[in-house]
């Protein structure tokens, strides 16, 4: 059974880059049937997606426009992990992290999207 | 970006009643459309996704319809473990987009 094991600081100072990790079991983060996102969650901002990378005969990541010029998600095949690193945090990008798997149902000619194992969050207080 | 609204924004319902909520796309999502569900402190779960489909381990009593701009969760009897937030999630185009959440609660 898959599961998603985050780690990562739970506080990061105004300006410097917030790093986290989710390790995968259960599956492969180099499956060409899934895709590994993270999502964060505030008051203020609700769920947001931030990103993903999958692997397709080579890898892909996309990222939310919002966050795209201060986000890299990377995989580590050798530890079957992948990460996210967020740069020039400030209190906007205080959030419950998540990471999250992406699957693809294959229906009538379409490709429908879904996000079905998630890890458990890592609160991330930015602050000095 | 797709926005995505749901309704209502909190309800109050006892066990045993038929619950609906409502999401609405800013444009055309076609059946494009997850539901979560997430409980304090807990990472969102998925319930249904391409609109109508239920995920593996879900109860029947969850069911979800619509197309286009319009879609409707169905909790046909409601269960003490129902009481939740439960959010919508768009999967037509990037980014995906949730709506606000809808908070179910005892009455």
């Amino acid at each position: 059974q898959i599961q998603l094991q985050q780690s990562g600081p739970g506080l990061v100072k105004p300006s410097q880059t917030l790093s986290l990790t989710c390790a995968i079991s259960g599956d492969s983060v180099s499956s060409t049937s899934a895709a590994w996102n993270w999502i964060r969650q505030s008051p203020s901002r609700g769920l947001e997606w931030l990103g993903r990378t999958y692997y397709r005969s080579k890898w892909y990541n996309e990222y939310a426009v919002s966050v795209k010029s201060r986000t890299t998600i990377n995989p580590d095949t050798s530890k079957n992990q992948f990460s996210l690193q967020l740069n020039s945090v400030t209190s906007e990008d205080t959030a419950v992290y998540y990471c999250a798997r992406g699957r693809w149902y294959n229906w009538n000619g379409g490709y429908y999207y879904y996000m079905d194992v998630w890890g458990k969050g890592t609160t991330v207080t930015v602050s000095s | 970006d797709i926005q995505m609204t749901q309704s209502p924004s909190s309800l109050s319902a006892s066990v045993g009643d038929r619950v609906t909520i409502t999401c609405r796309a800013s444009q055309s999502i076609n059946n494009y459309l997850n539901w979560y569900q997430q409980k304090p402190g807990k990472a969102p779960n998925l319930l249904i996704y391409a609109a109508s489909s239920l995920q593996s381990g879900v109860p029947s009593r969850f069911s979800g319809s619509g197309s286009g701009t319009d879609f409707t969760l169905t909790i046909s009897s409601l269960q003490p473990e129902d009481f939740a937030t439960y959010y919508c999630q768009q999967s037509y185009s990037n980014p995906w987009t949730f709506g606000q959440g809808t908070k179910v609660e005892i009455k």
